[in-house]
């Protein structure tokens, strides 16, 4: 149980365009899922939080209009990186935690590349 | 504000034990620990609540005093396998304003 995946698990695109990462908890419903981004060898940083049917709650620094959040369903959270540029490029990771419940599970992360 | 992990890294031979510490300046409500290998996602190891709890997993358990907001990941007897990068996780509350601020990570390289 507790099973969080993400797609695509990598992506490269060109600086300028936009790239949409899902993140689905497969096998509960996540009332709360969260976006983190980690670069190499470093610690995973909070970007925002998503409650479903609710606008994200974003952390200080971060862009808000650059990365979009949506939570639509109590499955289902994306992030869109708008007008990605170099210094976009990191793993994004997302995770999700239900209703009740301390614990999150992680998805498997997604690296982007931006050229 | 982010825990502090100790030590930053650590080497064993496979069978050694090893402790690795997350410390807060802020009272905590929870502790979670994870574990990360190279290029995958964290791996849910175990949480713990405020309440002086101390939780076991096959060879690994840790413990959490509130009153020092402390905890501590206990890996007994390790394996190859648990080679990898642990990460603490803090929550200074729970309900709707739940969220984890984690530390910069203890590597741990587990050598045959």
């Amino acid at each position: 149980g507790a099973v969080v995946s993400q797609h695509p698990s990598r992506v490269i695109c060109k600086s300028g365009t936009s790239v949409k990462i899902e993140c689905r908890s497969l096998d509960f419903q996540a009332t709360t899922m969260f976006w983190y981004r980690q670069f190499p060898k470093k610690s995973l940083m909070l970007m925002a939080t998503s409650n479903e049917g609710s606008k994200a709650t974003y952390e200080q620094g971060v862009e808000k209009d650059k990365f979009l959040i949506n939570h639509a369903s109590l499955t289902l959270s994306t992030l869109t990186v708008t007008s990605a540029h170099p210094e976009d490029s990191s793993f994004y990771i997302c995770s999700a935690k239900r209703g009740g419940y301390n614990e999150q599970f992680f998805g498997p992360g997604t690296r982007l590349t931006v050229l | 504000q982010q825990p502090v992990q100790s030590p930053q890294a650590v080497i064993l031979r496979e069978g050694e034990d090893a402790v690795i510490n997350c410390s807060s300046s802020k009272a905590l409500y929870s502790v979670h620990w994870y574990r990360q290998k190279h290029g995958e996602a964290p791996v849910f190891l175990m949480i713990l609540l405020k309440g002086g709890e101390q939780k076991g997993h096959e060879k690994i358990s840790a413990s959490f005093n509130e009153k020092k907001q402390q905890s501590s990941l206990y890996l007994t007897a390790s394996q190859l396998s648990y080679s990898g990068t642990y990460f603490c996780g803090t929550a200074a509350s729970g309900g709707s304003n739940y969220k984890l601020t984690f530390g910069k990570g203890t590597l741990l390289t587990v050598n045959p």
